[in-house]
Formats: C-alpha cells, sequence, structure tokens
C-alpha cells in the first residue's frame, strides 16, 4: 500500500512556476503516477501521468525520479484560474483495484 | 456530450431514511467507481466496478452497497445513512485500460447532509 502524502496548501504569485510534491512508498516499476485538478463544486480533472522521469504535455510537467518515492507536479506560469486542489494518485500494483488518492494540495495563487 | 452524471446533486436527509445516489455516463465506459470526499482526508474510494455484475469494495465501503446491472449506471445507495456519512461523493468511470493506469472522468458531484 502506497501511503502518499502531500503538502496540505502553496501560494504562489502569478506568473511564477509551481512545483506540488507527492512522496509515496516505493511502487512498482511501471506503476503509474497520475494528478488530477479540481475547482470548487466540481469534479476532479485528469492534469498529466507518467510512470518515470519527465512527461510534458499542454498544462504541466510531472518529474518522477529514480527511486519513484515521490513525483512533481510542476505548473508554468500560474495564473488566478490555476488557484484550485491538486491531487496525486499513485497506483499501487493493482491497477484500478483499490485507488489511493493523495490528501490534496490547495494551490492558492496571488495576483 | 460525454460525461457523467449523478442525482441529486444536493440532499438533506435524516438518520435511518435509505437513499440512493445515482451515476450513469453516456462513454460505454468499463469501469465505475465511488469516491467520498471529506476535508483532510481527500478522496477515498467506496466501492468500485470493473464491469457489468463485478463490483467490489474499496477502502471505506462501510455502510454502503452499490449494483452494477447495467454498464451505463452505477448506483451508490445508503441502506440506513448515518451523519457520519455526511460527505460529498463523487461517481467516476473509465474505459478499463485507462483506469488501470489511474486516469478517471469523474462526475459533478453530490453533496450529501445526514441529520
Amino acid at each position: 500500500l502506497a501511503k502518499t502524502t502531500q503538502p496540505i496548501s502553496m501560494d504562489s504569485y502569478e506568473g511564477q512556476e509551481v512545483n506540488i510534491t507527492c512522496s509515496h512508498n516505493n511502487i512498482a516499476t511501471n506503476d503509474y503516477i497520475t494528478w488530477y485538478q479540481q475547482f470548487p463544486s466540481q469534479g476532479p480533472r485528469f492534469i498529466i501521468q507518467g510512470y518515470k522521469t519527465k512527461v510534458t504535455n499542454e498544462v504541466a510537467s510531472l518529474f518522477i525520479p529514480a527511486d519513484r518515492k515521490s513525483s512533481t507536479l510542476s505548473l508554468p506560469r500560474v495564473s488566478l484560474s490555476d488557484t484550485a486542489v491538486y491531487y496525486c494518485l499513485p497506483l499501487t500494483g493493482t491497477g484500478a483495484n483499490n485507488l489511493f488518492f493523495g490528501t490534496g494540495t490547495r494551490l492558492t495563487v496571488i495576483p | 456530450e460525454a460525461q457523467v452524471t449523478q442525482n441529486p446533486r444536493y440532499l438533506i436527509t435524516v438518520t435511518g431514511k435509505k437513499l440512493t445516489v445515482t451515476c450513469s455516463q453516456n462513454m460505454n465506459h468499463e469501469y465505475m467507481s465511488w469516491y467520498r470526499q471529506d476535508p483532510g482526508l481527500g478522496l477515498r474510494q467506496i466501492y468500485y466496478s470493473m464491469n457489468v455484475e463485478v463490483t467490489d469494495k474499496g477502502d471505506v465501503p462501510e455502510g454502503y452497497k452499490v449494483s452494477r446491472k447495467e454498464k451505463r449506471n452505477f448506483p451508490l445507495i445508503l441502506e440506513s445513512p448515518s451523519p457520519n456519512q455526511t460527505s460529498l461523493y463523487f461517481c467516476a468511470s473509465s474505459p478499463l485500460d485507462r483506469a488501470n493506469t489511474g486516469e478517471l472522468f469523474f462526475g459533478e458531484g453530490s453533496r450529501l447532509t445526514v441529520l
């Protein structure tokens, strides 16, 4: 079972790069780590996923070190609309059986 | 429009009065699951289903039941609700291969208050 921890909250100014790190026990080599974004009164929304090194899409980058004990979601040049709660979801070797989300990080972007 | 639809979105009820929260998806997804979200605890999985007639317990199944008689629907049943089931509930679905990587499509949530 991957015990998952994230910072409870973070503040950032507009235009800055934000890095949110999720710590988890060793997970299997090919297990995916997925990140979600959640706005108030909405369901979580998939942002990015990967299982090794670095993945980048139009929204974010995901860095996974070789030891896989953590992953870091990187949001480049945040804007006010990036204010949300961010959850990581490391898989635990059993696929979609028993999904354990992190407790979430509330990001507040300040003008 | 592809979506996961939950009903009701808001409900206030009393202890012991059976209720059902419905979840329906129009994307022909095999995998469906339910979560509750509580302050400081994040999202915790209640039940999940890999396909029709296949359901299994998640992390916090006590006090809940589910059924999967049709592919598109996955209702969450509270036979005898108690105040500790006051929470925000989310349904999610996904094609099975994407669910196995952790990629899910969530509904908008159902806020339940049990008095």
